[in-house]
């Protein structure tokens, strides 16, 4: 079954201790993304990715930071958690269009709902 | 600055049809999504516009007007699983998507 996958989708942790979310595609997708949503503020985009080793700021990067050694895994770090980073977070990801670019549809993994207290 | 505009929350009836708008302000265009999303869930696709008019899927139908700035997603035949909020998105000149705050729309029986 084609799908996004996260993990963990639910954590409590406490300011500064570093966590990882985990995201893997099985659709062999160049383009790859993580997004937060806040009530009233939609989706916002922390980091994408257009293909291995190639990464881009999103709209909200402070305070995060990806890699991209394969092509199915976008692991999104934080490395010093604050309370301001609580937040609901998606990966998504989609086939490139020419160039590279996103065109196609974003097929989003189920959501990882994060506390930081 | 780029921006998108949706309202935030809209109440209809079962069986009943419901129009939700989106208006957008993004430096270029290259195409706009809707994306249906249920609460605690992941948004998944509705339908994606580049050229001026209507297209039609089954109950859900979205129009594009790109010399104004605007498209809608209409909905027919309203059943209680449609509650849900409707993500509008605009891929920018950049191929960036801009994200609008979402339409949370409520059936009522």
């Amino acid at each position: 079954e084609a799908q996004v996958t996260q993990n963990p989708r639910y954590l409590i942790t406490v300011t500064g201790k570093k966590l990882t979310v985990t995201c893997s595609q099985n659709m062999n997708h160049e383009y790859m993304s993580w997004y937060r949503q806040d009530p009233g503020l939609g989706l916002r985009q922390i980091y994408y990715s257009m293909n291995v080793e190639v990464t881009d700021k999103g709209d909200v990067p402070e305070g995060y930071k990806v890699s991209r050694k394969e092509k199915r895994n976008f692991p999104l770090i934080l490395e010093s958690p604050s309370p301001n980073q609580t937040s609901l977070y998606f990966c998504a990801s989609s086939p490139s269009g020419s160039g590279g670019d996103v065109t196609g549809e974003l097929f989003f993994g189920e959501g990882s709902r994060l506390t930081v207290l | 600055g780029q921006n998108i505009d949706q309202p935030t929350e809209m109440t209809a009836t079962e069986g009943a049809i419901v129009q939700i708008n989106c208006t957008y302000q993004t430096s270029g265009f290259n195409g706009l999504f809707w994306y249906q999303q249920h609460a605690g869930e992941a948004p998944t696709f509705l339908s994606y516009n580049v050229l001026d008019g209507l297209e039609e899927k089954g109950r859900f139908s979205s129009f594009l007007s790109r010399s104004k700035g605007y498209s809608y997603l209409l909905l027919k035949e309203l059943q209680m699983k449609d509650s849900a909020s409707y993500l509008c998105a605009v891929l920018d000149s950049n191929y960036q998507l801009i994200w609008g705050a979402g339409t949370k729309l409520i059936i009522k029986p």
